[in-house]
This record gives C-alpha cells, sequence and structure tokens, in this order.
C-alpha cells in the first residue's frame, strides 16, 4: 500500500537558518504529494502542494518539488523564522482506487530559536 | 464560514464509558474523515465517508462507529472506551472535485483521555 516516510524530529534551529525536512514515498502510480502544517493547538492546514513530477509547490517562502525518480518530495525554507515553529507532514494522494484519502507521514516537529 | 466543528474541545472518560464527537462542516463537502493523531505516529485514518449514508473503514476502525444521515455532519461514536483511545481526534472534509489539488479541511481537534 502506500506509505509516506519523513525525517524524524525534533529540529530546532536558529532564525534565518536553512531547513529542510525529508520525504520520500511509496506508490503505484502518479500520487498528488502535499505538505501540511499544524501549528500549536491547531488542526492541520495546507502548506503546498506537488500534483506531477518535476512540479514545484511553494507557500510562505517554503518549497517542494516533486522527483519522481528518487521518490522524494523534500521541504526547505531558505530563512526560518520563530513563527514557523510547528509540526509539518508528508502526505500522498494515490493515483488508483484509493484517491479518496490521504497518506500521512510520523510528522517532524521543528522549532525556531531567536 | 465556520469550516469544520468538532465538538468537545476536550474530554475525560472512564474505562468502559461511551461517548460521541461531533464534527460538522458548512462547506457542502461530500468526503468526511476522522483520523486520531497518537504522539509521534502521525495520523491514522479511523472512518471515512464519501457521502451522506456511505462510510467506510479506514486503517483503526475497531472501537469505533460512525454515522452520515446529512451531508454536514459526521460523528463518531466510541463505544467501551479504553486507555488506548486516548488521542487527538481530528475530523476533516474535502470539496469534491479536490481530487486534484487534494486539500483537506480540518478541525480544530478533539483531545480524548480515557482513565
Amino acid at each position: 500500500g502506500d506509505s509516506v516516510t519523513q525525517m524524524e524530529g525534533p529540529v530546532t534551529l536558529s532564525e534565518e537558518a536553512f531547513l529542510t525536512i525529508n520525504c520520500t514515498y511509496t506508490a503505484t502510480g502518479y500520487p498528488s504529494l502535499f505538505w501540511y502544517v499544524q501549528y500549536p493547538g491547531e488542526g492541520l492546514q495546507l502548506l503546498l502542494k506537488a500534483t506531477k513530477a518535476d512540479d514545484k509547490g511553494s507557500n510562505k517562502g517554503f518549497e517542494a518539488t516533486y522527483r519522481k525518480e528518487t521518490t522524494s518530495f523534500h521541504l526547505e525554507k531558505g530563512s526560518v523564522q520563530v513563527s514557523d515553529s510547528a509540526v509539518y507532514f508528508c502526505a500522498l494522494r494515490g493515483s488508483g482506487g484509493s484517491n479518496y484519502k490521504l497518506t500521512f507521514g510520523k510528522g517532524t516537529l521543528l522549532t525556531v530559536n531567536p | 464560514n465556520a469550516g469544520v466543528t468538532q465538538t468537545p474541545k476536550f474530554r475525560i472518560l472512564k474505562i468502559g464509558q461511551s461517548m460521541t464527537l461531533q464534527c460538522a462542516q458548512d462547506m457542502n463537502h461530500n468526503y468526511m474523515y476522522w483520523y486520531r493523531q497518537d504522539p509521534g505516529m502521525g495520523l491514522k485514518l479511523i472512518y471515512y465517508s464519501v457521502g451522506a449514508g456511505i462510510t467506510d473503514k479506514g486503517e483503526v476502525p475497531n472501537g469505533y462507529n460512525v454515522s452520515r444521515s446529512t451531508t454536514e455532519d459526521f460523528p463518531l461514536r466510541l463505544e467501551l472506551a479504553a486507555p488506548s483511545q486516548t488521542s487527538v481526534y481530528f475530523c476533516a472534509s474535502i470539496r469534491e472535485g479536490g481530487r486534484d489539488t487534494g486539500e483537506l479541511f480540518f478541525g480544530e481537534g478533539s483531545r480524548l483521555t480515557v482513565l
């Protein structure tokens, strides 16, 4: 079945540091890929997405590129802020009969210190 | 526009008690989901519904039941609560035609503790 593996946390960075959170996936066909973010005490919200190979999703300074050859969708940001502190989830939506649901990774807690 | 509304936000249950977590959305979404979030384990799908009157099991359905009598409401019932059901529960929905966007809209969560 579909699965998502993302780097273990927690990740602690200083403000303005470069961020990478790795995400790899296993799925048949051509899934859509997503990053969701969960701020403290809130539900998840969509951060960015990519629906086909080589697409780059971007939002709020975050970027991720859909790499089919390496089955990866790594999240990056050039300069993090304290307000980016949150849990980040990589997720995929299958292209076949299971495309009614999303499969999530375990989440990566990011803490940014001033 | 309220989005996805979950109640209660917090609840403590004793072992063996039953309760219902309420979920309502006002976006006319056909697809609705219940997930549980355990520390370090990500989100696991409990049940989902693709429309009124249609529900199906997800990855971890044991100990739970759902119903979908209207498009707006998707309550989750816990029967005979057990400590293993201590978790944060999220309801989510997606708009029809969202198969290309995949954007789930989440409620704020319900934190349940079973003692």
